[in-house]
């Protein structure tokens, strides 16, 4: 069945500590694969995307995520964390012609202390 | 640019009322136009998507409906509310393009069934 898992459901770093956010996929076709942000009470912003072509991925905020194929992984990182980087990511992943059909993680929620 | 409306942004109803939540996207034409659900503490539920006028495909049995009477407008209905209702409802947009299809969402409307 096709699944994502993000393991950690709540994270807590320190500001200018660096960050990494685990995604896990489960997916029968080539995968396309998406990071969101969702601040409390927002909608979900866009932090990148992975298509094809270079398994690392740059995105918005300074964050990045690099897909690993044999491990079914697309981890999202930060080198150093801002206080506004709190809020919700969510992961998600579908095909090149049916992201209609997303399939989202539940979500890692990041706290941040100063 | 594009840009993605959803109103209202909250919204207190009793049990058994109906609901009507109406979203519009601009700056671009023939969106595919979805309908998503988040509850607390789960990831993002898939509800209506569609891919042009009058064309609206359900994942999910409810009592909810959605319709769509212009290229850009995607309404999101109840004739009867549950309590089960209550959540945040996001409205999100695409445009399949060569190189995939990625879904941007508006700011969300909370609804809260009494």
């Amino acid at each position: 069945a096709q699944s994502v898992t993000q393991p950690d459901i709540h994270i807590t770093v320190s500001e200018g500590a660096s960050l990494e956010l685990r995604c896990n996929y489960s997916y029968g076709a080539t995968p396309y694969l998406f990071w969101y942000v969702q601040s409390p009470g927002q909608g979900l912003q866009l932090l990148l995307k992975y298509f094809s072509g270079d398994t690392l991925v740059q995105g918005i905020k300074g964050f990045e995520a690099e897909f690993k194929r044999s491990q079914s992984s697309f981890n999202l990182r930060k080198p150093s964390v801002h206080w506004s980087d709190a809020a919700e990511y969510f992961c998600a992943v579908g095909a090149r012609y049916n992201t209609d059909k997303l399939i989202f993680g539940t979500g890692t929620r990041l706290q941040v202390f100063p | 640019s594009q840009t993605i409306h959803q109103w209202p942004a909250t919204l207190v109803q009793p049990v058994g009322s109906p609901l009507s939540l109406e979203c519009t996207v601009e700056g671009t034409s023939n969106p595919n136009l979805y309908w998503y659900r988040q509850a607390a503490g789960r990831g993002l539920q898939l509800l209506f998507y569609s891919v042009g006028i009058g064309q609206i495909s359900s994942e999910v049995p409810q009592n909810l409906s959605a319709s769509r009477p212009q290229d850009r407008q995607f309404i999101l209905s109840s004739k009867k509310l549950l309590l089960s209702d209550s959540g945040f409802y996001l409205c999100a947009w695409s445009v399949e393009r060569g190189t995939g299809n990625t879904i941007y969402f508006g700011e969300g409307s909370w609804l809260t069934v009494v």
